[in-house]
């Protein structure tokens, strides 16, 4: 069935570094793929969003790319802030129905 | 306007007893989709309805779990009897659109233990 694998946390970064997070994807038909990011004591966010291939999504700094050739949706960011502190989840809608199938979640700290 | 609520944000219980949470979507949201994090790990989907019917109960662990969305406003979801490997994070969302673009807006979650 369809999956979706993110790399492990947690991850800890200086501010004004540079941040990978990578996931990865296995999925039939042309799913969706969504970066959400749960800040502390808040609830889900969506953070930026690509519904076909080599399309590009972005938002507040924040930039991924539907690589269908790689099955990939790694999410980058030139320079982190301490407010980026947050927990990242990869996730597709791979149906109709729109039911999301997330990764684990990777949880960033940034460190001033 | 007012985002998705879920209440209560915590529920601590003990094995054998009930539970039931509730979700208040987005006004107007025909969908609405519960989801599931336990212990760390991935959000699970667990159902959807399209306003009170359900679309995909494809991820409801077993039998103790019940969902309901009475009058396609809000809804609920029971678990009787809890066992320990409920304990976990239950978020509800809400969508206009249930499309595999389709953005879902979250809940805070409820955060239950089953001790």
């Amino acid at each position: 069935g369809d999956s979706v694998t993110q790399m492990e946390g947690p991850v800890t970064l200086s501010e004004e570094a540079f941040l990978t997070i990578n996931c990865t994807y296995t999925a039939t038909g042309y799913p969706s793929l969504f970066w959400y990011v749960q800040y502390p004591g808040e609830g889900l966010q969506l953070l930026l969003k690509a519904t076909k291939a080599d399309d590009k999504g972005s938002n507040k700094g924040f930039e991924a790319t539907y690589r269908k050739e790689t099955t990939s949706f790694h999410l980058e960011k030139g320079s982190v802030q301490v407010s980026d502190s947050a927990v990242y989840f990869c996730a597709l809608g791979s149906s109709n129905t729109g039911k999301l199938i997330f990764g684990q979640g990777t949880t960033l700290q940034v460190k001033p | 306007e007012a985002g998705v609520t879920q209440f209560p944000s915590h529920s601590v219980i003990e094995k054998g007893q009930t539970v039931t949470l509730r979700c208040d979507p987005i006004s107007g949201h025909d969908n609405l989709y519960w989801y599931r994090r336990v212990m760390g790990k991935e959000i699970k989907f667990l159902l959807h309805f399209v306003k009170e019917s359900k679309q995909d109960e494809s991820g409801m662990p077993n039998n103790r779990f019940l969902a309901e969305r009475t009058g396609g406003t809000y809804s609920t979801l029971k678990v009787q009897p809890a066992e320990l490997e409920d304990s976990g994070v239950y978020f509800c969302a809400s969508t206009p659109e249930g499309g595999r673009a389709s953005e879902q807006y979250f809940g805070p979650g409820t955060r239950l233990t089953v001790t």
